[in-house]
């Protein structure tokens, strides 16, 4: 079982819908959660961080954390064409350095 | 501050080659991380220091990778003898480890060809 799982889609959805992104984890030591934006032939870019159970909202984005599910997902609302890209789900351990351990990335495309 | 810098953002060379890629952190950051990325994979971790001390290397950096971050700024990852399996994006993340969240920051990467 990999670390960080994630559907690789690709995930369609007209403009204006909601988008809904998934990612299991493994450890249960997990602590941190971040998802990323990388645009093709890109580096990844931050968009949501997040650490306790619950919902955290920024702009379209909202995070969502279960870690008695490993289960953490993201939001898009009000999708627009500009939101295509690949969505990373990364997690941390705080005791294996702060490094990142990535999921394979899911593929959204919004049409207009 | 001007981000994570990589260079050379693109490198073509031939199998048996040595490559070397650089990167320049975030100045204020402590930590800096290696990551390999090939088409339609996340990001794959590699090794990362804290100032100028390699704390871990990952079993995917074989024999024939050396990294080093000799003064705790910039760091340098180079590749002996490539291979063709080696062809993919070289992505370089720093962070403020001791600060809060360790968030990477990531720069622009450097794309490896092995011909």
């Amino acid at each position: 079982q990999k670390e960080v799982e994630q559907n690789s889609g690709p995930l369609s959805v007209p403009e204006g819908a909601i988008a809904s992104l998934n990612c299991t984890y493994s450890d249960r030591v997990s602590q941190s959660f971040f998802w990323y934006r990388q645009y093709s032939g890109k580096s990844p870019e931050l968009i949501m961080s997040i650490y306790s159970n619950g919902d955290k909202e920024d702009g379209r984005f909202t995070a969502q954390l279960n870690k008695a599910s490993q289960y953490v997902s993201l939001l898009i609302r009000d999708s627009q064409p500009s939101d295509s890209a690949t969505y990373l789900c990364a997690v941390s351990l705080y005791n294996q350095g702060g490094k990142l351990i990535f999921g394979q990335g899911t593929e959204l495309s919004v049409k207009p | 501050d001007t981000g994570v810098s990589q260079n050379p953002r693109h490198k073509i060379t031939k199998r048996g080659q040595n490559v070397t890629f650089r990167c320049d952190p975030i100045s204020e950051h402590n930590r800096l991380y290696w990551y390999r990325q090939t088409l339609g994979q996340g990001p794959e971790f590699l090794t990362y220091f804290q100032n100028e001390a390699q704390l871990e290397k990952s079993r995917l950096l074989s024999d024939r990778f050396s990294a080093e971050r000799p003064k705790g700024s910039f760091s340098t990852l180079e590749i002996q003898r490539t291979e063709q399996g080696d062809s993919a994006m070289y992505l370089c993340a720093s962070s403020s480890w001791g600060s809060g969240a360790n968030v990477l920051t990531f720069g622009a990467g450097s794309r490896l060809t092995v011909l």
